[in-house]
């Protein structure tokens, strides 16, 4: 398996601009994640799926951002507008088990200018 | 609220030290504690995974040791080399839908 793939790898974006997060999981994983990292906060969930459902989107900073998952290979994180405060990098992760340890993606690594 | 602390940020290491990396949780009503690594630029790859009902688990040079009770974890590093220069996440799953909640991390560097 190819693991959890993450695009793009960096985006750069003007604020006010619409900017997409793509993520497909592992094939099985039941949990898709989505995480911000800074170096303020550290890393922080934003929202997870369990078999395509959105079950806690609690982490979302506020109504700019929204997530989706129309099938269970395929994810994305959207944000818009877009603000510089919203600079970070974005993880993506999947479990098929909550005992079971998480796999994350490399990240997408977001700049609002 | 769960809570996840790691103490010191940095450190720094001559190679050959055996070190351990500590980690600290405020609710100890946790299903299992994972310990990280990620290096510069990248994502996270994980190192170790302990369940609720384990003591420890090793990898390897790693050992990882969990103590529910007292809300507390310890990574291992015996033998340190360069290579294992990287931030180390410790993450603690908690609730009935594997929330995982992660400290800031520690830094460390091993010189050569």
């Amino acid at each position: 398996d190819a693991g959890v793939i993450q695009s793009p790898r960096h985006e750069v974006t003007e604020m006010g601009q619409e900017v997409t997060l793509r993520c497909k999981p592992i094939s099985g994983h039941d949990y898709l994640f989505w995480y911000r990292q800074t170096m303020m906060r550290g890393l922080e969930l934003l929202i997870y799926f369990n078999n395509n459902v959105p079950i806690d989107d609690s982490g979302m900073p506020e109504d700019r951002f929204s997530a989706k998952m129309p099938n269970a290979s395929f994810s994305t994180l959207k944000i818009q507008p877009s603000e510089p405060r919203d600079s970070a990098v974005y993880f993506c992760a999947s479990s098929w088990d909550r005992d079971y340890g998480y796999t994350f993606g490399s990240g997408t690594r977001l700049t609002v200018v | 609220k769960q809570e996840v602390t790691q103490i010191p940020a940095a450190l720094s290491v001559p190679e050959g030290e055996n070190l351990v990396l500590n980690c600290s949780f405020t609710d100890s009503a946790i299903y299992n504690l994972q310990w990280f690594r990620q290096d510069p630029g990248k994502g996270l790859t994980s190192l170790l995974l302990i369940q609720s009902s384990q003591r420890e688990q090793t990898s390897g040079r790693l050992n990882a040791s969990l103590d529910k009770s007292s809300g507390r974890s310890t990574l291992y590093i015996a033998a340190s080399q360069p290579g294992d220069s990287a931030t180390y996440l410790c993450a603690v799953s908690t609730g009935a839908n594997s929330k995982l909640t992660f400290g800031k991390g520690i830094t460390l560097s091993v010189r050569p």
